[in-house]
């Protein structure tokens, strides 16, 4: 069936990084996708991105404008998202969800399994 | 401001029959398949409705979906109190070449 287990809350200042991580069992990781998606309080589901557990490929929403960078460690079927230059409107709670994909050529399906989510606070 | 236009609230009283709408686009819902998300309080969400309207294995037949043109649907008949959460729809979008969510719909079981 396969699981995703987060990394747990991160509390940073703005201007600073954050890394969270996404650990994956139970299935074959290079065989499909990690994707990334947020909800700020009171918001609703935002899409951030994806990458591919095949070849590292990665697909970034525009939104984010080079402030995000996605990566995997195939060796521990561990997917990892970095956002950059933090302000308080990243205050979210993150969730990683495994993408069905053709990961051969690099086609998005859908998200089927989910992480438990991070939170991330962004606060002086 | 999502793209994908969702109903906020909806409610009912177990047993009755609920069901929670989203309208989408040509670029969206026009072009690619529906997936509904529950996402319970404390839990991880969880893929309710894929490809508009086939049940991943494990999900109970008291839910369903459909789409029309744009507009797709999630049905829950015989509703239960644990299934007072939150209820997104999603899509592909080729416009902007991300996954589009609809604002998401918070059930309440009365």
């Amino acid at each position: 069936q396969g699981q995703l287990v987060q990394s747990g809350v991160e509390v940073t200042k703005p201007g600073a990084s954050v890394k969270v991580s996404c650990k994956a069992s139970d299935y074959s990781f290079v065989t499909h996708g990690i994707a990334w998606v947020r909800q700020a309080p009171g918001q609703g589901l935002e899409w951030m991105g994806w990458i591919s557990g095949y070849d590292g490929k990665t697909d970034y929403s525009q939104k984010y404008q080079g402030r995000l960078t996605m990566t995997t460690d195939t060796s521990t079927s561990t997917a990892y998202l970095e956002v950059r230059s933090l302000t308080g409107d990243d205050t979210a709670v993150y969730y990683c969800a495994r993408v069905m994909a053709t990961v051969t050529l690099f086609r998005y399906e859908y998200m089927d399994v989910w992480g438990q989510g991070t939170t991330v606070i962004v606060s002086s | 401001q999502s793209v994908v236009t969702q109903s906020p609230s909806a409610s009912g009283t177990p047993g009755q029959k609920v069901t929670i709408s989203c309208s989408g686009s040509s670029s969206n819902f026009g072009r690619h398949y529906v997936y509904w998300y529950q996402h319970l309080p404390g839990t991880a969400p969880k893929l309710l409705i894929s490809k508009n309207t086939q049940r991943p294995s494990g999900v109970p037949d008291r839910f369903s979906g459909s789409k029309s043109g744009t507009s797709a649907s999630l049905t829950i008949n015989g509703l239960r109190s644990g299934d007072e959460g939150d209820y997104h729809c999603a899509a592909w979008d080729d416009s902007v070449s991300a996954v589009v969510f609809g604002g998401g719909t918070k059930l309440t079981v009365l």
